[in-house]
């Protein structure tokens, strides 16, 4: 079964500086991920996809993601954090088979401190 | 457009009471899912619909029924509410294009139910 864990909770960074958000995956095909964010108060809205075309996936907002098979990774990054960038991030990898389905990580806080 | 209603966006119950959460969607989506988001938990999938129908079922799918007579609205039934179920609940649709490329949802502002 497709599953992905979150590493972080929680993170917090300086305006300006460097988003990291980890990402493993468990997958035994090539899986589709993907990133979400969710704002406070409001639905979650697509960052980011990759679906085995480029390796390194380029996201709304300046984020970007980098699909690693020897790592079973697939970290987001941003090289500097904006205030609007507080939210709640989510890991999503898409099930195979039938009715493909989302299945999500437990999510990461970021937290932008002035 | 409108994208994806819900309503209510908060609603507090007794235990044993019942309600439906109402969504819609007018993108002419015809996958419509139900998720349940718990705090530190991620999203969970409820129930899901490919189509008018057409519903089945997610991860957590106990203490609760769904329906899709059209396919623009997707309503979640609570038959006897527990507070296991305090949740917020998101709405979401998605359009399965021929690639089957469903994965980008588009989702409800959420319903915040709290079960007393």
């Amino acid at each position: 079964a497709q599953s992905v864990t979150q590493l972080d909770s929680h993170v917090s960074v300086s305006e300006g500086t460097p988003v990291l958000l980890r990402c493993n995956y468990s997958s035994s095909y090539s899986p589709s991920l993907f990133w979400y964010v969710q704002h406070p108060n409001k639905g979650l809205q697509l960052l980011l996809k990759y679906t085995s075309a480029a390796t390194l996936v380029k996201g709304i907002n300046g984020f970007e993601a980098e699909f690693k098979k020897s790592e079973t990774s697939f970290h987001l990054t941003k090289p500097s954090a904006h205030m609007s960038d507080a939210a709640e991030y989510f890991c999503v990898v898409r099930t195979l088979g039938g009715a493909q389905k989302l299945v999500f990580g437990q999510g990461t806080r970021l937290t932008i401190n002035p | 457009n409108a994208g994806v209603t819900q309503t209510p966006k908060f609603r507090i119950l007794k235990i044993g009471q019942s309600m439906t959460l109402q969504c819609t969607q007018d993108m002419n989506h015809n996958y419509m899912y139900w998720y349940r988001q718990d705090p530190g938990m991620g999203l969970k999938l409820i129930y899901y619909s490919v189509g008018a129908g057409i519903t089945d079922k997610g991860e957590v799918p106990n203490g609760y029924n769904v329906s899709r007579s059209t396919t623009e609205d997707f309503p979640l039934r609570l038959e006897l509410a527990a507070p296991s179920q305090t949740s917020v609940y998101f709405c979401a649709s998605s359009y399965s294009g021929s690639t089957g490329g469903n994965e980008k949802l588009f989702f409800g502002s959420g319903t915040q139910l709290s079960v007393l």
